[in-house]
């Protein structure tokens, strides 16, 4: 599968627990990007980065998230100390150099 | 501050006819435009894009246009066919962010064509 691949595609958890979201990207891409989709919205920008970098984080949370995307795996969307607006589906994307961006499948996040 | 309307929230068309799905943008910085189809449960699948020094791309059945002045895009789809029923989202670039590189994204419409 030469996809984004996005894992788990379904997490549930509870006010206060932490999300983790795996993301890889197509393979020869190194620009990775993470959206939130609320219901009824469209894709909100979250972070952008390549290997071992942050390279824009506007749209992220100034607390409880963060993102990585190492020298080795998964590009990872942490959420420390869940809460109940946390729920949404989160989508990564890839790029190549050019300037189109291909997304996952998504992983939708449930907080109880 | 919504940059970027799809003020159509649903659409329905019969099958075999075209399907035009409309975006308006405010931001003057945008420099390229895609669009994006949705089914449930998935997520978003690259249609087509153009470049702010175009204002026309076609690919198939889609056709991407582009009116800078009035800062409006739209996407046709002929002939449209039952498949096509999905979620478009139009989507721009910002040259003049962060990094150049994130996408500002509309609401969406429900493209519905009826066989």
């Amino acid at each position: 599968n030469a996809g984004v691949m996005q894992n788990p595609r379904h997490l549930v958890r509870r006010r206060g627990q932490e999300a983790r979201l795996r993301c890889s990207p197509m393979k020869g891409h190194s620009h990775v990007y993470w959206y939130r989709q609320l219901p009824e919205e469209g894709l909100k920008f979250m972070v952008y980065l390549q290997k071992e970098n942050i390279i824009d984080e506007s749209g992220m949370p100034k607390e409880r998230f963060s993102a990585e995307f190492p020298k080795e795996g998964p590009s990872i969307l942490r959420i420390q100390q869940v809460v109940r607006g946390d729920s949404a589906a989160y989508f990564c994307a890839s790029s190549g150099p050019g300037d189109t961006q291909y997304f996952g499948p998504g992983t939708r996040l449930t907080v109880l | 501050d919504q940059q970027v309307k799809q003020n159509s929230p649903s659409l329905s068309v019969q099958e075999g006819r075209i399907s035009i799905l409309n975006c308006d943008y405010t931001n003057s910085m945008f420099d390229y435009f895609l669009w994006y189809k949705k089914y449930p449960a998935e997520g978003p699948t690259f249609l087509i894009s153009i470049s702010s020094i175009k204002d026309k791309n076609e690919d198939g059945r889609f056709t991407v246009f582009l009116n800078k002045s009035a800062k409006h895009l739209s996407l046709h789809i002929v002939p449209s066919q039952p498949g096509d029923s999905a979620v478009y989202f139009c989507a721009a670039r910002d040259i003049s962010s962060g990094s150049a590189r994130q996408l500002t994204f509309g609401s969406g419409t429900q493209l519905t064509v009826l066989p």
